[in-house]
C-alpha cells in the first residue's frame, strides 16, 4: 500500500478559491515533500516540512504536519487556472535518500 | 537553469525488442533515481544510485531490467526484452544527496511496447 494517500483523489473548484488537499501516512517521517505535475511533465517540488516543523508557507502555498496523527494538509489560497495539476505528497523516512509518493489528487480549476 | 534531461521523450518499440532511456542529472548532484508511472500503479521507485553506486533496485523486475551510471553525467535504464505491460512514463530525478532531501525530476520518457 502507499505509504501517502490523499485525499480527495480529484477536486474541481472556482477560480479565486481556496483548495485543500490531505496527505496520510504510515510510519515516522523525517520530512514531507508536496509535488506538482502538469499534464505530460515531470513532477516539480514545491514544499518540503521537516518532522520537527508544525506548519511553513511559500507564497500561496500553505503546509500543515501533524505527526500524531501522520497527516499533513496542503492549502493553495486564491486559486488560478494554471494551479491546475495533480499534486502528490511525498515522505521520507529516516536514514536514507528514498522518497515514497502518494496516489496524488488531481485539481481542476474552473476559470 | 539546471534541470534534469531525459532522452528519447517518445519510444514506441515492438515486444521483445530492447530498450534504453537516458538521463543527464543536474550537475552536482549525487543521487539519481528511476521511477516508472502507470494509472494503475502510481510512481513507483525502480532504482537509486548515490555517487554512482546502485543503492536499491528491489523495484526493477531483475530479469529484463538494468540500472547503470557509467559516469556522473549519464544514467541509464534497460528493458530487454520489453513486454507491452511495461508501457509507462519513465522518470528520472536527481538530488544533492542530502537525505530525504527534494528531488528534480527530468520531462519523462513515454514508453509504448506494441
Amino acid at each position: 500500500s502507499q505509504q501517502g494517500e490523499e485525499d480527495p483523489q480529484a477536486l474541481s473548484i472556482q477560480e479565486g478559491e481556496n483548495a485543500t488537499m490531505n496527505c496520510s501516512y504510515k510510519t515516522s517521517i523525517n520530512n514531507l515533500q508536496w509535488y506538482r505535475q502538469n499534464s505530460g511533465r515531470g513532477l516539480v517540488h514545491l514544499i518540503l516540512i521537516r518532522s520537527n516543523e508544525r506548519e511553513k508557507h511559500s507564497g500561496r502555498l500553505r503546509v500543515t504536519l501533524d505527526t500524531s496523527k501522520k497527516s499533513s494538509s496542503l492549502l493553495i489560497t486564491a486559486s488560478r487556472a494554471a494551479d491546475t495539476a495533480s499534486y502528490f505528497c511525498a515522505t521520507a523516512n529516516f536514514g536514507n535518500e528514498k522518497l515514497t509518493f502518494g496516489t496524488g489528487t488531481r485539481l481542476t480549476i474552473i476559470p | 537553469d539546471a534541470r534534469v534531461t531525459q532522452t528519447p521523450r517518445h519510444k514506441v518499440t515492438e515486444m521483445g525488442q530492447e530498450v534504453t532511456m537516458r538521463c543527464q542529472p543536474i550537475l552536482g548532484h549525487n543521487t539519481v533515481f528511476w521511477y516508472r508511472q502507470t494509472m494503475m500503479q502510481g510512481l513507483e521507485l525502480l532504482a537509486y544510485f548515490r555517487n554512482r553506486a546502485p543503492l536499491d533496485d528491489s523495484g526493477m523486475p531483475k530479469d529484463r531490467f538494468s540500472a547503470e551510471m557509467p559516469d556522473a553525467t549519464l544514467a541509464t535504464l534497460k528493458i530487454q526484452p520489453s513486454e507491452p505491460r511495461d508501457s509507462a512514463v519513465y522518470f528520472c530525478a536527481s538530488g544533492s544527496g542530502y537525505r530525504g532531501d527534494e528531488q528534480y525530476f527530468g520531462p519523462g520518457t513515454r514508453l509504448t511496447v506494441t
